[in-house]
This record gives structure tokens, C-alpha cells and sequence, in this order.
């Protein structure tokens, strides 16, 4: 079955660590993108990449880094410079087929991040 | 004004009732429209794309006014699997740009 799988599924940090959150694909698609949710709040935008070894800073990057070094994965790094941390974390992929206009996104099942 | 914007609700309904949602969106080069559904603690699933024409799905209906810059979703004979939070997108920067706005969402709880 093709999909998105995040991992983990719960994550729990100290404070001043770095943490690695994982988002592999199977669809063949193009574009991933990472975003985080927060209690009663929409979706922000991280960080996104429409080919492989590049990637775009979203509207919140700042204390998140990113690789694309394959297709199938956007891993995001959450680093000890980010002030709050705990949220849920979303990973998406979408095609990037020539001029299509209906990109819709796929989420994986999120990782929930706690820092203790 | 925000990007996306939508009626937080909650929006409390009985069973079998109909009931609509609204978003508006401020960029007018928008592109793109679509309605997710998100459960509680989930990740958020595309449940339709919105086309100009408007168009529906079994129960669901989707319809867009460029005019207005805003979008609706009409969800009739409402089931208890309906309860969920439906979230409003759009691809605010047009052809080209892969990038979605989301809405804060609207939360619906359907009543036995």
C-alpha cells in the first residue's frame, strides 16, 4: 500500500536536545513539507522541498533543520533552539506534475513531540 | 485580514440535519481549494477538491465564488461519523506553487 508513515508516533525530549523526526513516502511524489499543529491553531509550515536535495524554509523555520537527500524522505531535526517545541508535528507529500493546479496533500499520522 | 479564514463553531447538530460551512480567503490569484477533514488527534485527510463549477460527493457538496473569495461546504443528512473538524485550504500564490493555507478549521459534533 502506498502512503506516508511518520515515526515515532510519540516522541518525549529534554530540554536543550536535538531530536530527528522521520517521514518516508512510497507515492513517488515530488514535494514533502513538514508542518506543526498546536492546540486550536491551523497548520504552519515548516520547511518544504520539491525536489531532492532542496528544500525551502516555510513560515516557522527557525529552530528546524531538514535534509532531502532521497526522494522518500524529509526527515526534520527539531533543535535545541527552538523555544517551544511540543506540538504535533505533520508530515505531507504532494505531486509536482507539470502545471497540474490541484496539489493536494497527503499527511502522514504525525509525530506528537513533548519536551519535558 | 487572514489568509484563511473559518467559523471556529463549534457547530452542535442532530442527526440527519444539514449543515454548511464557509471560508473565506484573501488572495484573489488563489488557485487551488479544497476541504479536509481532521479527527481528533489525526492527521487531517482530504475529503474534496473544490472546482469553480462547484461539485458534490454522495452527501457533500463543495462549491467556490471567486467573486466573493469564498468557499462552502454543504454536508447533508449528517451521521455521527460526520463529527470531526473541517479545515479550509487553498493555494494562496497560484499555479506553479506548491504551497497550501490552512484554516484553523471549523469543529462539527453531530448529536444523536
Amino acid at each position: 500500500d502506498g502512503g506516508i508513515t511518520q515515526s515515532p508516533k510519540y516522541l518525549f525530549r529534554k530540554e536543550g536536545q536535538n531530536v530527528t523526526l522521520s517521514c518516508e513516502q512510497n507515492l513517488n511524489h515530488d514535494a514533502m513539507y513538514w508542518y506543526r499543529q498546536d492546540p486550536g491553531q491551523g497548520l504552519r509550515l515548516i520547511y518544504y522541498s520539491q525536489i531532492v536535495n532542496d528544500f525551502q524554509k516555510g513560515d516557522i523555520a527557525e529552530g528546524y533543520s531538514v535534509s532531502r537527500e532521497k526522494k522518500e524522505s524529509f526527515p526534520l531535526t527539531v533543535t535545541s533552539a527552538q523555544k517551544n517545541p511540543t506540538a504535533f508535528y505533520l508530515c505531507a507529500s504532494s505531486m509536482t506534475s507539470g502545471g497540474t493546479s490541484n496539489n493536494e496533500q497527503f499527511f502522514g499520522p504525525g509525530t506528537r513531540l513533548t519536551v519535558l | 485580514r487572514k489568509e484563511v479564514e473559518q467559523d471556529p463553531g463549534p457547530f452542535n447538530v442532530p442527526e440527519g440535519a444539514t449543515v454548511a460551512f464557509n471560508c473565506t480567503y484573501s488572495n484573489s490569484a488563489s488557485q487551488s481549494f479544497f476541504w479536509y477533514r481532521q479527527d481528533c488527534r489525526k492527521e487531517p485527510k482530504l475529503l474534496m477538491s473544490v472546482y469553480s463549477s462547484g461539485n458534490e460527493d454522495g452527501r457533500f457538496t463543495a462549491q467556490l465564488n471567486r467573486a466573493s473569495q469564498y468557499i462552502s461546504l454543504l454536508i447533508r443528512d449528517s451521521k455521527l461519523s460526520d463529527s470531526a473538524t473541517y479545515l479550509c485550504v487553498v493555494n494562496p500564490s497560484g499555479a506553479g506553487s506548491y504551497q497550501l493555507t490552512f484554516g484553523k478549521g471549523t469543529k462539527l459534533s453531530v448529536i444523536p
